[in-house]
């Protein structure tokens, strides 16, 4: 089965312009969740969607910060405008139960965004 | 409210050497998952372990063991003969039954190992 797929996989911006990361979960997960590391902090929560629906956004920084998951399929993490403490790694993770109870999550490989 | 800590930033081991990763937690819940991630060099967080509160039984899996400790709220990771190949950022994390949704991770471990 194919793994939690990110990208892109780096990204490097300019403090102000606009960055969208893409999530595309393990088929057939229900839950997708973001998370971030920023400057070798530990790895936070950001949001979890169950379906296309938010179920939890309290880990959202600020209304800069959008997601999505049209169709309840990928989602989309975009940041606008960026600024340089947006910079860190970006992981999303999905499981099909909450938590998986053997596995825990599977993450994907993450994108690592700088912002200059 | 719920935290885990690692206290070692950065571990240093010559190859075959052991090297063991600290790990405490805390929690009012008295149900909860704790779990070790590998973050290799090349990013991705890679599960190690997944351990309920009610199991206090060690685990050893190849070179790789692990202490539950539930009196002293640890779970700390133990590397058995280091290979240059385990070097990575090692992460505990923690989920309570009030937040199902959400890992609280450590701030991570460090670890270099060389030839």
């Amino acid at each position: 089965e194919a793994g939690v797929t990110q990208f892109p996989s780096h990204s490097v911006i300019e403090k102000g312009q606009t960055v969208t990361l893409r999530c595309d979960p393990i088929s057939g997960h229900d839950n997708l969740y973001w998370y971030r590391r920023v400057m070798g902090k530990e790895i936070k929560f950001l949001l979890h969607f169950v379906k296309e629906s938010k179920q939890d956004e309290s880990g959202m920084p600020n209304n800069r910060f959008l997601a999505e998951r049209t169709g309840g399929t990928y989602s989309t993490l975009k940041v606008q405008p960026a600024e340089l403490e947006d910079s860190g790694v970006y992981f999303c993770a999905s499981s099909h139960t909450r938590p998986d109870r053997r596995y825990g999550y599977t993450f994907g490989s993450g994108t690592r965004l700088t912002v200059v | 409210a719920q935290k885990v800590t690692q206290a070692q930033t950065e571990i240093s081991v010559v190859e075959k050497e052991d090297v063991t990763l600290d790990c405490v937690y805390e929690t009012r819940d008295t149900t909860y998952y704790l779990f070790w991630y590998k973050q290799p060099p090349s990013g991705e967080l890679v599960f190690l372990i997944r351990r309920n509160s009610f199991d206090e039984q060690n685990e050893i899996s190849g070179r790789y063991s692990w202490n539950f400790q539930k009196s002293t709220s640890s779970f700390n990771f133990t590397i058995t003969a280091s290979q240059v190949v385990d070097s990575a950022v090692y992460f505990c994390a923690l989920i309570g039954t009030d937040s199902w949704g959400k890992l609280q991770f450590g701030a991570g471990t460090q670890v270099v190992v060389t030839p």
